[in-house]
């Protein structure tokens, strides 16, 4: 079956310490995106890529970085940087990303838990 | 202000009641909205996309307002499963942008 895999679904760091988050889809989807949500809260998009080898900033990018070497495969480092990094870290794709497509539609991963000690 | 906000929660209703959520956005440039439906712990899953003309799936109906900029959910004949949270969401330019949901509590 097509899906989106995160892994790891539970992960504790220490503070000052890097953390990678990995995030494959078998979709063919081009575009991918990582969310973090905190409790009560909606999503907040950290960055986003529509291609291979390209990738933007979203609306909460500092202390965060990204590489898309790979269509199916965009991981997230949370570097010491990242003053709050405890969240719930969300990784989507869709078909395209356009301003007027239905491809928009977005298929989420099943989520990993950062919990920094 | 936040660009997209939705009624504050929790919603707690017997089942077979009807309950509506509501959403409001305040850029008038976004395009296309959508209803994502999350469980405790889990990820968001589509449940409907929202059309100009109102659409219908079931005991969902979404409804839109570009004039008002204003976009509901209503659920008819509640049930125990449709216990969640709902996230509204707008595409601007591309961007995906979600509010902070509203949860929605179904008891006996």
């Amino acid at each position: 079956d097509g899906g989106i895999t995160q892994s790891p679904k539970y992960l504790f760091r220490k503070e000052g310490q890097n953390v990678t988050l990995s995030c494959e889809q078998n979709l063919n989807h081009d575009a991918m995106y990582w969310y973090r949500q905190d409790p009560g809260q909606g999503l907040r998009l950290i960055y986003y890529s529509q291609i291979v080898n390209d990738f933007q900033k979203g609306d909460i990018a500092e202390g965060y970085s990204v590489s898309r070497e790979k269509k199916e495969s965009f991981p997230l480092t949370v570097t010491s940087a990242q003053k709050n990094p405890t969240a719930f870290y969300l990784c989507a794709s869709s078909i395209a990303n356009r301003a007027y497509s239905g491809a928009n539609v977005l298929t989420f991963g099943a989520g990993s838990r950062l919990t920094v000690l | 202000r936040k660009e997209v906000e939705q009624d504050p929660g929790p919603f707690n209703v017997p089942e077979g009641a009807t309950v509506a959520f509501n959403c409001t956005y305040s850029n008038s440039a976004s395009q296309s909205f959508f209803w994502y439906r999350q469980d405790c712990r889990k990820e968001p899953k589509l449940l409907m996309s929202v059309y100009s003309s109102g659409n219908e799936d079931g005991r969902f109906t979404a409804q839109l307002n570009r004039a008002s900029q204003y976009i509901s959910l209503l659920i008819r004949d509640s049930k125990l499963s449709d216990s969640a949270t709902y996230l509204c969401v707008v595409n601007r330019g591309g961007k995906l942008i979600f509010g902070q949901g509203t949860e929605l509590s179904v008891k006996p």
